[in-house]
């Protein structure tokens, strides 16, 4: 089975504007979570999704916005970049996505430089 | 309140050593999940082992093992006889149950594991 991919890998955008960072699930999961990763904060939440619905979410400001399409594929966009938006962007994605935590299988990332 | 303590920020061996990452946790739940994750420099996070809170039971998996100690808050993951392919960060998560959490980890801040030839 492949594994999460994430797309683009890289990308290089400037303050003010909106970026959108997409995830492919492994196939037959339906639950994916997005988090971010910055040297000073670690690995942190953004949110979750499953059946095209969110259910949980983090400590982010509304500028941090996603998606979940039928086929379970997920996006995250950023409205309004800032310098502090530089950072590893890891998606994962699980089986069930029932109330039983899964185990979350991660994708290789999106970099975000915001210059 | 979750939060996952990984007071090693980095450690470095020589190959053939062995070593032990520290990860120590809070939660009020009864019912949790604790987690290991390897990060080589790629960047993507690997999947170690999952241990649910119910499960105390000691695992080995090759060179790897891991301590869960309820009594402790601990979960310590070991490596036997290190190679320098171990070299990573490794992350300690938590996860607790219920529809609050759905989905989410709570990660340690990783502990950089360097293993010199």
């Amino acid at each position: 089975k492949a594994g999460v991919t994430q797309t683009p890998r890289y990308l290089i955008k400037t303050r003010g504007q909106q970026v959108t960072l997409s995830c492919s699930p492994i196939s037959g999961h339906r639950s994916v979570s997005w988090y971010q990763q910055t040297p000073g904060q670690g690995l942190q939440f953004l949110f979750e999704y499953f059946s095209e619905t969110q259910r949980n979410k983090g400590n982010f400001p509304g500028r941090f916005s996603g998606r979940q399409f039928s086929n379970s594929r997920s996006e995250m966009n950023v409205s309004t970049l800032e310098l502090g938006d530089s950072a590893l962007y890891l998606c994962a994605s699980s089986p069930l996505g029932g109330l039983t935590t899964d185990t979350q299988y991660f994708g290789p990332g999106t970099r975000l430089t915001v210059l | 309140a979750q939060k996952v303590t990984q007071a090693q920020t980095e450690i470095s061996v020589v190959e053939k050593e062995d070593v032990t990452l520290d990860c120590v946790y809070e939660t009020r739940d009864t019912t949790y999940y604790l987690f290991w994750y390897k990060q080589p420099p790629s960047g993507e996070l690997v999947f170690l082992i999952r241990r649910n809170s119910f499960d105390e039971q000691n695992e080995i998996s090759g060179r790897y093992s891991w301590n869960f100690q309820k009594s402790t808050s601990s979960f310590n993951f070991t490596i036997t006889a290190s190679q320098v392919v171990d070299s990573a960060v490794y992350f300690c998560a938590l996860s607790e149950a219920g529809s609050s959490n759905t989905g989410k980890l709570i990660f340690g801040q990783g502990t950089t594991l360097q293993v010199k030839p």
